[in-house]
């Protein structure tokens, strides 16, 4: 089955930097990559996915990025801010079975102000 | 629009309990999940129930039952708790099978002792 790594497990940046957390999968043909966020006390909630058919994705200061070659997907969120503090998760899973996803194990965030 | 709710928020069990977990959505979702949370884990995936009348076994499956009571509700049940199953459960609803945004509960903070 699918088996999903995520690094870092921590990352501390100053506010106004960027900030990269990469995933990797094992199943090549996973083909729906979502990442989601997570405060404290809450559900996650899904930030931006991106479809194995795309190789970049942008939404205001977050971007995706995803290499099928190598089998590894990046969230980049630049210019960061205090409320971006929070966990980190990646997922994958294959659109076709249904929307069984795989998580990474997360990466806390501190963005330091 | 509450969205995906989940009681209770907290339980403390003693091995060997019984307890029924309840989730559900009022966003007309066809597609509900049964996820726990475990430090250094991530997510994983209990049950899932693509449509109603139809469930299946995730990742994590032992020692737990679930019930798609109508397209509102979805229960996770344990039968004879253990402290293995000490955990943040949450659940989560999406549109229907695929790619699409999983929305999830605010979580029930289980404890077994």
């Amino acid at each position: 089955g699918e088996n999903v790594e995520q690094h870092p497990s921590t990352l501390s940046v100053q506010e106004g930097d960027s900030a990269v957390i990469k995933c990797t999968y094992s199943d090549s043909a996973s083909n729906y990559f979502p990442w989601y966020k997570q405060e404290l006390g809450k559900g996650p909630q899904l930030i931006i996915d991106i479809r194995s058919n795309v190789g970049e994705k942008k939404d205001q200061r977050i971007a995706v990025t995803l290499n099928k070659t190598a089998k590894h997907f990046s969230l980049h969120i630049t210019e960061t801010q205090p409320e971006d503090s929070a966990v980190y998760f990646c997922a994958a899973s294959l659109m076709e079975y249904g929307n069984k996803l795989v998580f990474g194990a997360g990466t806390i965030l501190r963005v330091k102000s | 629009n509450a969205g995906v709710t989940q009681t209770p928020k907290f339980q403390v069990l003693k091995t060997g309990q019984s307890m029924t977990l309840q989730c559900a959505q009022d966003m007309n979702h066809n597609s509900m999940y049964w996820y726990r949370q475990d430090p250094g884990m991530g997510l994983r995936l209990i049950y899932y129930s693509a449509s109603e009348g139809t469930t299946d076994k995730g990742e994590v499956p032992n020692g737990y039952n679930v019930s798609r009571l109508n397209k509102r509700e979805f229960s996770l049940r344990l039968e004879s708790a253990a402290p293995s199953q000490t955990s943040v459960y949450f659940c989560a609803s999406s549109l229907t099978r695929g790619a699409y945004e999983q929305y999830f509960g605010p979580g029930t903070r289980l404890t077994v002792t």
